[in-house]
């Protein structure tokens, strides 16, 4: 079985502070993902890795960076944590979705991290 | 960037009757996926059913059917005989195989089955 593991299911923060998510998986994937979760708004992109040193930016990049140093560990950073960053961080792993459909390129999920800033 | 839309904030269905959660997508990639997760009240989030966008026939996986109308880019999911165990957030979510390969998914839908 695929697993993704979140380093911390949960969370506390005080405003200013430097936090770090950590994610692994051991399915040897390509791409690696960081989404936050709020009620209403689904899962939005925070970041996107398609290899090893490699990242995009999704949706919401702003006050966050990535660090993806080994294929198997995707970092989350918030570099100083705000009030409006408490969320839902969930992290995913998968392979490329390839032309031919060779697999079915779905997400594999970590447990999420439930982050509170103070 | 794809952009996923699910209307319907909240949907009840009674006990094993069938429903139907919308999805709509945006993109101007030929080639692309769609799926559907399923999140219950624990949080997991539980892969239930893709659609390849070449894919001619609608995609079943057991009590799950997507409803796949490219020319309306449309690709509903059908839930049929509701369980109670089916209570839960739904979502559905698209991927391109080019450009990025990176996934979008939509705001969701919550699902609630009555006894």
């Amino acid at each position: 079985d695929v697993k993704v593991t979140q380093s911390s299911r949960y969370l506390v923060k005080r405003t200013g502070e430097k936090v770090f998510l950590e994610c692994v998986q051991d399915m040897d994937h390509e791409n690696m993902f960081w989404y936050r979760q709020d009620p209403g708004l689904g899962l939005r992109l925070i970041y996107f890795s398609y290899d090893v040193k490699m990242k995009e930016k999704g949706d919401i990049p702003e006050g966050y960076s990535v660090s993806r140093e080994k294929k198997e560990r995707f970092s989350l950073i918030l570099e100083s944590a705000s009030t409006n960053q408490t969320s839902m961080y969930l992290c995913a792993s998968s392979l490329r979705l390839a032309e031919h459909y060779r697999n079915t390129g779905e997400l594999f999920f970590g447990e999420g991290s439930r982050l509170t800033v103070l | 960037a794809q952009k996923i839309t699910q209307t319907q904030p909240g949907m009840f269905v009674q006990e094993k009757e069938a429903v139907t959660l919308d999805c709509t997508y945006d993109t101007s990639d030929q080639s692309y996926g769609l799926f559907w997760y399923k999140q219950p009240s624990s949080g997991e989030m539980i892969f239930l059913i893709y659609q390849g966008s070449y894919d001619e026939q609608n995609a079943t996986e057991g009590r799950y059917s997507l409803n796949f109308q490219k020319a309306r880019k449309s690709a509903n999911l059908v839930i049929s005989a509701s369980q109670l165990g089916d209570s839960a957030m739904y979502f559905c979510a698209m991927r391109v195989v080019y450009n990025n390969n990176d996934m979008r998914f939509g705001a969701g839908t919550r699902l609630t089955v009555k006894p």
